[in-house]
């Protein structure tokens, strides 16, 4: 079956750094995806890990271990619009089909 | 990068009819797209796969006679709901994946909410 695990809420300060984990179990595998969704607005792709490793790119970086199944979504340096959810996504093999986390909505405190 | 239009934004319609909503890739052909739901504060759920010029594949759980899907040219796929309820109100969003970027990710379009009353 298909599941990827992700916290619920996070809150965190402006300036500070938060870590987003995410974790999966799913029959295939072909990248990872972070996307960000504000309230009301569709998702815009944030970052994208196929390879084990550290992927950054500014403020954002992902991580990825395909043999533990698990990433997380680093923020650096948070300002008040990073206040958003964060959805982990996993591409199956074949067809290119997206699953996503439930999201992790991300609240940044002044 | 890839541009999606999803149109309409809002709809509201009674109970039993049928509401069609439309997604455009806009600067580049997208053979195939796909089409979420997302209820409030939950995540997207994959509906179906929408394969240009042949049928769609439905996830499990959901009705094909029901959510009737077509994409008939390489940048237009639709969603028809069907006698819609209440229980259909959710927010559509369609997405198509990135046939010019390496990590082939999904552009979404803006998303329709439905609201049936």
């Amino acid at each position: 079956g298909q599941n990827i695990d992700q916290p619920t809420e996070m809150t965190a300060t402006e300036g500070a750094i938060v870590q987003i984990n995410c974790t999966y179990q799913t029959s295939g595998f072909n990248g990872l995806f972070w996307y960000q969704q504000h309230a009301g607005e569709a998702p815009t792709f944030l970052s994208y890990n196929v390879l084990d490793g550290l992927e950054e790119k500014g403020r954002f970086s992902s991580f990825l271990s395909r043999s533990k199944g698990y990433s997380y979504l680093l923020l650096k340096e948070l300002q008040m619009k990073d206040s958003a959810s964060y959805l982990c996504a996993v591409r199956d093999t074949g067809g290119f089909k997206t699953i996503f986390g439930a999201g992790t909505r991300l609240f940044v405190k002044a | 990068g890839a541009v999606v239009s999803q149109h309409p934004s809002w709809v509201i319609c009674k109970s039993g009819t049928s509401v069609k909503i439309e997604c455009r890739s806009l600067d580049f052909q997208a053979t195939t797209m796909f089409w979420y739901r997302q209820f409030p504060k939950q995540s997207l759920m994959l509906m179906a796969t929408s394969n240009e010029g042949s049928k769609a594949t439905y996830e499990q759980g959901v009705e094909k006679d029901k959510f009737l899907i077509n994409h008939a040219s390489l940048t237009l796929s639709t969603l028809t709901v069907t006698s819609a309820h209440p229980e259909d109100s959710s927010f559509y969003i369609c997405s198509a994946r990135g046939t010019e970027s390496i990590t082939g990710e999904l552009f979404f379009g803006e998303g329709s909410r439905l609201t049936v009353l």
